[in-house]
């Protein structure tokens, strides 16, 4: 079946510093990756996606690139801020008949002090 | 912009009650998701639907029901709620076509006393 590996938390970093969360995957076939971001009290955001092998999602100075020689997209951030606080998710939707049903990573908890 | 607009961002019910949780997307997405979110357990799959008054199970579908009689209405039902009910519930859509990301709601954090 299909599977997210996340790394685990909580992080917590000093502001300005260099962000790494590890995500690594399981799938059949070709699957599309994305970064969903949680804030303390909302629902998820999408931060950031890609669809094909060596494709690099981006926004809000967040980077991931789709590995599938590694079956990885690792986030970074190379300076993060105070308000890039949250819980940060993985996840795959595999192609086929999967109904759009995404699976998700567990989540990492990032905090960062100023 | 993109909307996914469930009813109650607060409940507080008793065991044995029934609970009615209602989302709504203005997208005209075809898919629509209900996920329970625990700490430490992530995000898991109650029920989905694909279509008009078509539903999916998901991974921990015991205890719940759905009913989608609109496209743009999907809701989850808690027949008889029970304590260890009590969680973040999260409603969500997606189009069909690629990538198919999903978009949520804010959420509902029901408290089953």
């Amino acid at each position: 079946g299909n599977s997210v590996t996340q790394m685990e938390g909580p992080v917590t970093l000093s502001e300005e510093a260099f962000l790494t969360i590890n995500c690594t995957y399981t799938a059949t076939g070709y699957p599309s990756l994305f970064w969903y971001v949680q804030y303390p009290g909302e629902g998820l955001q999408l931060l950031l996606k890609a669809t094909k092998a060596d494709d690099k999602g981006s926004n809000k100075g967040f980077e991931a690139t789709y590995r599938k020689e590694t079956t990885s997209f690792h986030l970074e951030k190379g300076s993060v801020q105070v308000s890039d606080s949250a819980v940060y998710f993985c996840a795959l939707r595999a192609g086929g008949t999967s109904y759009g049903k995404l699976t998700f990573g567990q989540g990492t908890i990032l905090t960062v002090h100023p | 912009d993109v909307k996914v607009t469930q009813s109650s961002r607060y409940l507080v019910k008793r065991t044995g009650e029934k609970v009615f949780l209602e989302c709504v997307q203005d997208m005209d997405h075809e898919n629509m998701f209900w996920y329970r979110q625990d700490p430490g357990l992530g995000l898991r799959l109650i029920y989905f639907s694909y279509d008009v008054k078509m539903k999916e199970k998901g991974d921990i579908p015991e205890g719940y029901s759905v009913s989608r009689e609109k496209k743009e209405r999907f809701s989850l039902i808690l027949e008889s709620a029970s304590t260890n009910q009590t969680s973040m519930y999260l409603c969500a859509s997606s189009s069909l076509r690629p990538p198919g990301e999903l978009f949520f709601g804010e959420g509902s954090r029901l408290t089953v006393l």
